[in-house]
């Protein structure tokens, strides 16, 4: 079954514990990317890559960052997590190339608290 | 930064009629994409429509755009309630990936 997923789905961390959430697709897609979805603000782009070893800033990349050594994998790192990082993220999926945007795949979302 | 914006916010019918969503965006785009999310849940595309077409549909599900006005709109006809969600125009700008979402619109069908 084609799909993204992410662990963890929920997770409660105190401020300053590093930590890591991954991401995985196993539909060979070229683009991925890192969204965080808070009330009234929708969903903004953190972090996006549109290839292995290739990897870009989006619109709100402060505190975070990425890697991509591998073309199905994509985690989301907080070196430093602070409470205004408590959010909703999803990591999402295409294909890339072309003209345009290709359909998106969204993982089920990560619950993030940060006390 | 270029962004899709709904319209309304919110939107409450009886199951059976028409909804009807709204979304506006402000550059010139290759394409939009619609997109459904209930409640907590991953986005999951709807429908794409690229800036050389005027409409499309999918199922219960139809598209509008017109770039002259950088205006789309996305029916859903014979409302169920299952198509309980938040509804997203995500567009990108010409020559690029990346997709930039709107606020949504909340849509409630009532029993």
């Amino acid at each position: 079954e084609a799909q993204v997923t992410q662990n963890p789905r929920y997770l409660i961390t105190v401020t300053g514990k590093k930590l890591t959430v991954t991401c995985s697709q196993n539909m060979n897609h070229e683009y991925m990317s890192w969204y965080r979805q808070d009330p009234g603000l929708g969903l903004r782009q953190i972090y996006y890559s549109m290839n292995v070893e290739v990897t870009d800033k989006g619109d709100v990349p402060e505190g975070y960052k990425v890697s991509r050594k591998e073309k199905r994998n994509f985690p989301l790192i907080l070196e430093s997590p602070s409470p205004n990082q408590t959010s909703l993220y999803f990591c999402a999926s295409s294909f890339s190339g072309g003209q345009g945007a290709y359909e998106q795949y969204f993982g089920p979302g990560t619950r993030l608290t940060v006390t | 930064s270029q962004q899709g914006e709904e319209d309304p916010q919110a939107l409450s019918i009886q199951e059976g009629e028409n909804a009807t969503m709204n979304c506006s965006y402000k550059t010139s785009i290759n394409n939009l994409q619609w997109y459904r999310q209930n409640s907590g849940r991953g986005l999951v595309h709807l429908i794409l429509i690229r800036s050389n077409e005027r409409e499309k549909h999918s199922g219960r599900l139809r598209v509008t755009l017109d770039t002259s006005k950088k205006s789309s709109s996305l029916l859903i006809t014979a409302s169920r309630a299952a198509d309980t969600a938040s509804y997203f125009c995500a567009t990108d700008a010409e020559g690029a990936q990346k997709l930039v979402f709107g606020q949504g619109t909340r849509l409630t069908i009532n029993p």
